[in-house]
């Protein structure tokens, strides 16, 4: 079947760091998208990997590695304001669009 | 660009009534769109994905019959929910995709309330 693991919760403290992990088990491998939903909205697109390595867009970095079928969301110089769900999803073979359940991120002062 | 737009953002309606939602891209021609529904801190379900002019296909568990989805343009797709229930109060999001493109691009959702 397919599968996508990330994290249920996670806390962090503005101004810090974080690493959102997600590991995928698909079949087959168009992409990894990373999107922030805040409560009651639609998700964002944040970024996109379809290639090996670190793809970095301002304070949010993305990583993929085909091989460990892994990809972390890397977001530094945390702000309040990031505090919300972040979903991981990859694209199968299909090119349908298989979602993570998301991770909560709570972010304290 | 590749905006999104949905309507309403919000409805309350009686149990036993019909809804409709309209998914529309502002700017691109969306050949395949997706409906997705998300209850309270729940992630995202797909319920359906439609390709212009043909019929949607639907994910396993959601009746068709109950959501009507329409995808008769390419810059228009609609979601009717019929005979509503309380339980199909939920968040309903569509996104779209153009031709080639690989991004989903989501609308605002519209929040459903059926009392």
């Amino acid at each position: 079947g397919q599968n996508i693991d990330q994290p249920t919760e996670m806390t962090a403290t503005e101004g810090a760091i974080v690493q959102i992990n997600c590991t995928y088990q698909t079949s087959g491998f168009n992409g990894l998208f990373w999107y922030q939903q805040h409560a009651g909205e639609a998700p964002t697109f944040l970024s996109y990997n379809v290639l090996d390595g670190l793809e970095e867009k301002g304070r949010f970095s993305s990583f993929l590695s085909r091989s460990k079928g892994y990809s972390y969301l890397l977001l530094k110089e945390l702000q309040m304001k990031d505090s919300a769900s972040y979903l991981c999803a990859v694209t199968d073979s299909n090119y349908q669009l298989i979602w993570g359940a998301g991770t909560k991120l709570i972010i304290k002062p | 660009g590749a905006v999104v737009s949905q309507h309403p953002s919000w409805v309350i309606c009686k149990s036993g009534t019909s809804v409709k939602i309209e998914c529309r891209s502002l700017d691109f021609q969306a050949t395949t769109m997706f409906w997705y529904r998300q209850f309270p801190k729940q992630s995202l379900m797909l319920m359906a994905t439609s390709n212009e002019g043909s019929k949607a296909t639907y994910e396993q568990g959601v009746e068709k019959d109950k959501f009507l989805i329409n995808h008769a343009s390419l810059t228009l797709s609609t979601l009717t929910v019929t005979s509503a229930h309380p339980e199909d109060s939920s968040f309903y999001i569509c996104s779209a995709r153009g031709q080639g493109d690989y991004e989903q691009y989501f609308g605002p959702g519209t929040r459903l309330t059926v009392t």
